[in-house]
C-alpha cells in the first residue's frame, strides 16, 4: 500500500512556456501532498504543503505565482510551473502522508528539462 | 530552529558489513522519526519508522532510538553493494505535518 503516482516522469519543455506535474496518491487518501525540487547533488528542499480544498502553504524564497498548485481531491495534487526558465530545470517530487506527523510516501518524481 | 543532524559520510564499508549511519535531532518533544533511502536520480523510499525507545527490526535493517539523547540509528547488517544510496533522516515539525530531513548520509558497500 501507501503507492505514490507522479506524471509525467520527465517533461522537456521550451523556455516561457507552462508545465503541469500530476501528482496521486492510488490506494489512499492523503489529507496532506508535499511538493519538493531537488537539484543534482543537493538536499531535498521543500517547496509547498498542499491541503485539499485550501490554498497552499509556500515556503520562503518559493514564487507562488510561478509554481501554482492545485489539491483539487484527496488523492490528486497538481503543480504546475509557469513561464519555465532553464534555472527551473530541476528533478520535482510529490509525497502524501494521512496526517500530521505521519510518514511520507513519495512519488518516483519528474525530472524537468527547461531549454 | 528545530533541526536534524546527520554525518553526510560517505560511508564506506565492505560487502557483508554492519552499516551504522546515525542522526540528532532538536526538538525533545518529537514523537516519530523516519528513514528514508535514496538512490542516485530516484525519489526517496520510506524504509524504517519508529516511534517508542529501543530496537525496531525489518529484515536486515534495525533503528535504534533513544529520546534521553535525541539520538536515532539505522543498522544495516550483512551490508550488500545495492544497500549503497544516500539515506536520509526525518523527524516531523509540529506545524503543518512537515519533515525535517537531515542533510543524508551517503553510503558506499564495497563488494
Amino acid at each position: 500500500g501507501a503507492v505514490v503516482s507522479q506524471h509525467p516522469s520527465w517533461v522537456i519543455c521550451k523556455s516561457g512556456t507552462s508545465v503541469k506535474i500530476e501528482c496521486r496518491s492510488l490506494d489512499f487518501q492523503a489529507t496532506t501532498m508535499f511538493w519538493y525540487r531537488q537539484f543534482p547533488k543537493q538536499s531535498l528542499m521543500l517547496m509547498a504543503t498542499s491541503n485539499e480544498g485550501s490554498k497552499a502553504t509556500y515556503e520562503q524564497g518559493v514564487e507562488k505565482d510561478k509554481f501554482l498548485i492545485n489539491h483539487a481531491s484527496l488523492t490528486l495534487s497538481t503543480l504546475t510551473v509557469t513561464s519555465a526558465h532553464p534555472e527551473d530545470s530541476s528533478f520535482y517530487i510529490c509525497s502524501a502522508s494521512l496526517g500530521l506527523g505521519d510518514e511520507q510516501f513519495f512519488g518516483p518524481g519528474t525530472r524537468l528539462t527547461v531549454l | 530552529q528545530k533541526e536534524v543532524e546527520q554525518n553526510s559520510g560517505p560511508l564506506s564499508v565492505p560487502e557483508g558489513a554492519i552499516a551504522s549511519l546515525n542522526c540528532t535531532y532538536s526538538d525533545r518533544g518529537s514523537q516519530s522519526f523516519f528513514w528514508y533511502r535514496q538512490y542516485s536520480g530516484k525519489s526517496p523510499e520510506l524504509i524504517m519508522s519508529i516511534y517508542s525507545n529501543g530496537d525496531k527490526e525489518d529484515g536486515r535493517f534495525t533503528a535504534q532510538l533513544n529520546k534521553a539523547s535525541q539520538y536515532v540509528s539505522l543498522l544495516i547488517r550483512d551490508s550488500q553493494p545495492s544497500d549503497s544510496a544516500t539515506y536520509l533522516c526525518a523527524v516531523p515539525y509540529n506545524q503543518g505535518g512537515k519533515l525535517i530531513f537531515g542533510q543524508g548520509t551517503e553510503l558506499s558497500v564495497k563488494p
